[in-house]
């Protein structure tokens, strides 16, 4: 693909209620990242996988977060018991080698919100 | 620990104009700083990156930007705005050998470019 892709583009949803948010790298990229972006604020990191290494998942907020990576390539993030605080722009990057400075390709992001 | 400020959440340049967006770090080690821009519904793109080399650094659609270690400051500068530079620039920090849960985003300033 041309470049990193994200589904839903828009999520509403109930409080209490569990989403799925997938992410689309490019394609042979290896690293992959979750961020979140608050209004007002910067992006907050979440996850981040390195071709078949345990993700790094120190910036999952709570453990109603989880994401997985199937197969090296598409992720999906899953937050159950949606919060009204969960509320945010959910951003996906790719980048063909590891950190730090091999450049992160960024997705539009789905922006999900809570009622 | 590595932060990042940007001064100024909303900039407005008349067409033609400088544009200058501040973004001052934090950093306990050598940095490495980042300029990224995201126009409406789009993802972030790379600008321009400092990586320990040239301390000034050219970056894509005639952006530029000068890190000084005296004051803490990586500021990106466009000699004359276009009204397609309109969009919203982060800035971001990390460190040689740092990992995928080490890059530190500042909140975002937004560009508006006035014809």
């Amino acid at each position: 693909g041309a470049g990193v892709s994200q589904s839903p583009s828009n999520k509403v949803t109930e409080k209490g209620k569990d989403v799925e948010l997938r992410c689309d790298p490019i394609s042979g990229h290896t690293a992959l990242y979750w961020y979140r972006q608050s209004l007002g604020q910067g992006l907050e990191f979440l996850i981040y996988f390195q071709g078949n290494s345990a993700p790094d998942k120190s910036g999952l907020p709570s453990d109603r977060f989880s994401a997985e990576r199937t197969g090296g390539s598409v992720s999906t993030l899953t937050i159950q018991r949606t919060q009204q605080e969960d509320s945010a722009v959910y951003l996906c990057a790719s980048s063909g080698g590891g950190p730090p400075t091999d450049t992160q390709y960024f997705g539009p992001g789905t922006r999900l919100t809570v009622l | 620990a590595q932060s990042v400020t940007q001064l100024g959440s909303h900039v407005s340049v008349s067409e033609g104009a400088l544009v200058l967006l501040r973004c001052n770090y934090s950093s306990s080690v050598p940095p490495y700083l980042f300029w990224y821009v995201q126009y409406p519904n789009q993802g972030l793109q790379l600008l321009l990156k400092y990586t320990s080399a040239a301390t000034l650094v050219k970056g894509i659609n005639g952006f530029e930007a000068e890190f000084k270690k005296s004051e803490t400051s990586f500021h990106l500068t466009k000699p004359s705005a276009h009204m397609s530079d309109a969009a919203e620039y982060f800035c971001a920090v990390t460190h040689e050998g740092g990992t995928g849960n080490q890059f530190y985003f500042g909140t975002g300033t937004s560009l508006t470019v006035i014809p």
